[in-house]
């Protein structure tokens, strides 16, 4: 079964809106972390925000947010007024456990383009 | 400063060749990982290693071999390389002293098998 789910193959947002990117994850520990990266079409993986299972504030990096709803089992990433450089693709990832060298899943990802 | 780096960064090989591909991180991480990236994108991990141990060993042919020689060192050593090969693999680390233990990558090998 998958244990991420990213629902938007592809996303369009016009530059400087909001936009809000899907995340839901499936597992049975009580101790996990959630993560959301960006890969550019240059490849490189960039971490952007974490959130742990017993967080109870939702995670705020610049302009980057986690909305974390832990009974629904959503992660969603939302990104307040949308840059051209934010055109890249986004993963959604867990990491089920409480130890740092527990395994990281990925989800499929989400293809972001910001349109001027 | 790079704070974990891969090389080669390209690597164009024949079916049957052995290749190795280094990593090396200078953030004092103790946990290092190897990635897989599939042309969907599709991100899955091979190894990890925490503190020159291996920890997580993923259903990956043992035409891999990963080495740890020390915690800033995590190499990949692929024998007879097959066309089903040919991905981006990415090198990461971890700190145990980050609140979520939050994963820095290298910029990638882009490996195509011919």
């Amino acid at each position: 079964a998958q244990k991420i789910t990213q629902t938007q193959p592809g996303m369009f947002v016009q530059e400087k809106e909001a936009v809000t990117l899907d995340c839901t994850y499936d597992t049975s520990d009580q101790s996990y972390g959630l993560f959301w990266y960006k890969q550019p079409s240059s490849g490189e993986m960039i971490f952007l925000i974490y959130q742990g299972s017993y967080d109870e504030q939702n995670a705020t990096e610049g302009r980057y947010s986690l909305n974390f709803q832990k009974a629904r089992k959503s992660a969603n990433l939302v990104i307040s007024a949308s840059q051209l450089g934010d055109s890249a693709m986004y993963f959604c990832a867990m990491r089920e456990g409480a130890a740092s060298y527990d395994k990281v899943i990925f989800g499929p990802g989400t293809s972001l383009s910001v349109i001027p | 400063d790079t704070a974990v780096s891969q090389t080669p960064k390209y690597l164009v090989t024949q079916m049957g060749n052995d290749k190795s591909i280094k990593c090396e991180q200078n953030l004092g991480h103790d946990t290092m990982y190897w990635y897989k990236q599939d042309s969907k994108k599709f991100l899955k991990i091979m190894f990890s290693y925490n503190n020159k141990e291996l920890i997580i060993n993923e259903t990956v042919p043992n035409r891999f071999s990963p080495k740890s020689p020390d915690k800033a060192h995590l190499n990949l050593h692929i024998n007879s390389l097959e066309l089903g090969d040919s991905a981006v693999y990415f090198c990461a680390s971890s700190d145990i002293r980050a609140s979520g233990y939050e994963q820095y990558f290298g910029p990638g090998t882009r490996l195509t098998v011919t």
